[in-house]
């Protein structure tokens, strides 16, 4: 099993939809969590944190269950530059070990 | 300020040839990453360096990728003997100590082995 498992998409979704990713991590120990953005040829940007009692930023929501060892991302009200992959990062380990997901693609279509 | 640094941008060369790629992290942060990405591909995690800490080299591919940092500055990530297989973009992260500080991403260098 992976550590870190995201569903690759693509999601497709039209404008304005509300869309939700999942990312599993395998980790219990996994200390802190990260959803990244990355364009098409570009670097990865942070997103948002994850935080324990969820967050929200704008029309984007994180949450974090422990028990069931998943993060979520939630997207409201959907924009065309929206469209770019979603990595899910998690971080675990005295040394800071970190590890990506593979990311999941959304496109929002006209 | 100034961002996480990487150079070249892009490099071109033969297989079989050495290559050196170089990161400047931002200042003060004392945890730095190498990633490997190739086209279409997830970030495959290569190496990591936090202070003067033993990096942890547990995702190099092969005795051919070797990495050094001086202290908690510049940061190179050395190919031998390139091959094809090894054309991805090379990605360096830095971040400061503590688990809940984000990364910061360099541009990249984009590897292309003839």
């Amino acid at each position: 099993r992976k550590e870190v498992e995201q569903d690759p998409g693509p999601f497709n979704v039209p404008e304005g939809a509300t869309v939700a990713f999942n990312c599993t991590y395998s980790n219990s120990a996994s200390q802190s969590f990260f959803w990244y953005r990355q364009d098409c040829r570009k670097e990865p940007k942070l997103l948002m944190s994850v935080y324990s009692s969820g967050n929200e930023d704008g029309r984007f929501t994180a949450q974090l269950n422990r028990a069931s060892q998943y993060i979520s991302l939630l997207i409201r009200d959907s924009k065309l530059s929206d469209s770019a992959t979603y990595l899910c990062v998690v971080f675990s380990g005295g040394y800071q070990k970190v590890t990506f997901g593979t990311g999941t693609k959304l496109q929002v279509i006209p | 300020g100034a961002g996480v640094s990487q150079s070249p941008s892009n490099k071109v060369t033969e297989k079989g040839k050495d290559v050196e790629l170089r990161c400047d992290p931002i200042s003060g942060h004392t945890a730095l990453y190498w990633y490997r990405q190739r086209l279409g591909q997830g970030l495959e995690f290569l190496i990591y360096f936090q202070g003067n800490s033993a990096p942890d080299k547990s995702g190099l591919p092969s005795d051919r990728f070797s990495a050094e940092r001086t202290g908690e500055s510049v940061s190179t990530l050395t190919i031998q003997r390139t091959q094809q297989e090894d054309s991805a973009v090379y990605l360096c992260a830095s971040k400061r100590g503590g688990s809940y500080n984000e990364q910061f991403f360099g541009p990249g260098t984009r590897l292309t082995v003839l």
